[in-house]
């Protein structure tokens, strides 16, 4: 079974610039996660999906970030425009199951550098 | 925001040495817990997830035990190895999902 696929692995930008992380779940999961990590602490959920509706981005910075899921599958995760503080790894989960009975499977994460 | 701590931050432990940490969450609105193994430059990896009040789960040397009334749980390692260091978080579920920063443990041969 292919896991969570997610690119790129690492990013360098510099403040003001745009970037998008791309994140491919397990097939047949209909829930998907963005999470942000800061080094040092846990990580954070940005959005939740169930399918192509969005569930929880109570976190999400609006005004800077944006993420879809079209068609319910693949989703994509974009910045714009960065700021210093938005360098962290990005942590995309799927999961079978909502509501946190089911348990998650992340991708490596897309590790961003800003500048 | 929900706080999730866990404790140690992080601790080193001697191969072969057994070794524990905790978990503490809200004692309310408990729905599940999870557990995950996260090592350098790979992906999380779920251990466990405890819905019941006294669970108990094991997975080779690793187990874990669940107190919903009094917040809290704790994973153990058994007989540490090399392979074993690595960041482990919880993450607590009441209507989302909050994680923990972690422990990370760190086995010296």
């Amino acid at each position: 079974e292919a896991g969570v696929a997610q690119s790129p692995r690492y990013k360098i930008i510099e403040k003001r610039q745009s970037v998008a992380f791309w994140c491919n779940p397990i097939s047949g999961h209909a829930t998907l996660y963005w999470y942000q990590q800061i080094l040092g602490q846990g990580p954070k959920l940005l959005i939740q999906f169930q399918n192509n509706g969005v569930v929880d981005d109570s976190q999400l910075p609006k005004d800077r970030f944006s993420a879809e899921r079209l068609k319910g599958v693949d989703s994509t995760l974009k910045i714009q425009p960065a700021k210093l503080e938005d360098s962290a790894v990005y942590l995309c989960a799927s999961s079978s199951l909502a509501g946190g009975t089911g348990e998650l499977f992340f991708g490596e994460g897309s590790r961003l550098t800003v500048l | 925001i929900l706080n999730v701590e866990q404790s140690p931050q992080s601790l080193h432990v001697q191969e072969g040495d057994s070794t524990n940490f905790t978990c503490s969450f809200p004692s309310s609105n408990f729905y599940a817990l999870h557990w995950y193994r996260w090592e350098t430059a790979k992906s999380p990896e779920a251990l466990f997830v405890m819905t019941l009040n006294g669970d108990e789960k094991k997975k080779g040397r690793i187990s874990a035990t669940l107190n919903t009334k009094e917040g809290y749980s704790y994973l153990y390692i058994k007989g540490s190895q090399p392979e074993d260091s690595a960041t482990y978080l919880c993450a607590f579920i009441d209507y989302k999902l909050s994680f923990g920063a972690g422990t990370t443990v760190t086995v010296r041969a």
